[in-house]
């Protein structure tokens, strides 16, 4: 089965905040990370936290992680069009340097 | 800038043949990855190694072997060639981190279309 779900597709509003979800089920992850994907290129990492953290907070991005429940999410204050995207949600293990990813969600950000 | 490059942005091949896809990294990353991407699927993890030479199973690798003979190399192999291997081939790279936390850094993307 899956390690890392979320759901596929979001659509905001130019100026709204968008929130991406995910959870996970593997809670020896140790490391939750946030890959963002534009047309016709590769991955590129957003941010990420570690699993003794509740919270971080990057400029425009916040990463929320409640370990009980395994769900992690980003929150993009002020969404612009630049922004549309494909977000991939992956975890990582102590000691274990590969990774698992979502199926992606992709946003669509509408002016 | 750390630069992961594939050789192919796109291929067609026929089935039965035998495919090679390359991936160099700029960086002495110990990590190399191969990855397959599908809609609604998402990335999934076909092979990865760690150091030249040493290559683990990732959650999809039949139909594929790998081949890591230096350590800026990672060749992914279609040894026959099927219509359900056409797909994005991503490959990545990344440092050993031992406590994790490691970034992977990205290649373009192949796509690869078997007919």
């Amino acid at each position: 089965g899956e390690d890392v779900e979320q759901s596929l597709f979001l659509s905001v509003r130019e100026g709204d905040s968008s929130v991406i979800n995910c959870t996970y089920t593997d809670s020896s992850s140790t490391y939750l990370y946030w890959y963002k994907q534009e047309p016709g290129a590769g991955l590129q990492l957003l941010t990420y936290i570690f699993s003794n953290m509740d919270m971080k907070q990057d400029q425009r991005l916040t990463v929320l992680l409640n370990k009980k429940d395994k769900h992690l999410s980003l929150r993009i204050a002020d969404t612009q069009t630049g922004d549309s995207a494909i977000y991939f949600c992956a975890e990582g293990k102590y000691n274990n340097n590969d990774m698992r990813f979502g199926a992606g969600t992709r946003l669509t950000v509408k002016p | 800038d750390v630069k992961v490059t594939q050789s192919s942005r796109y291929l067609v091949k026929r089935t039965g043949e035998k495919v090679f896809l390359e991936c160099v990294q700029d960086m002495d990353h110990e990590n190399m990855f191969w990855y397959r991407q599908d809609p609604g699927l998402g990335l999934r993890l076909i092979y990865f190694s760690y150091d030249v030479k040493m290559k683990e199973k990732g959650d999809i690798p039949e139909g594929y072997s790998v081949s890591r003979e230096k350590k800026e190399r990672f060749s992914l192999i279609l040894e026959s060639a099927s219509t359900n291997q056409t797909s994005m081939y991503l490959c990545a790279s990344s440092h050993f981190a031992r406590r994790g936390g490691t970034e992977a850094f990205f290649g373009q993307g192949t796509r690869l279309t078997v007919v």
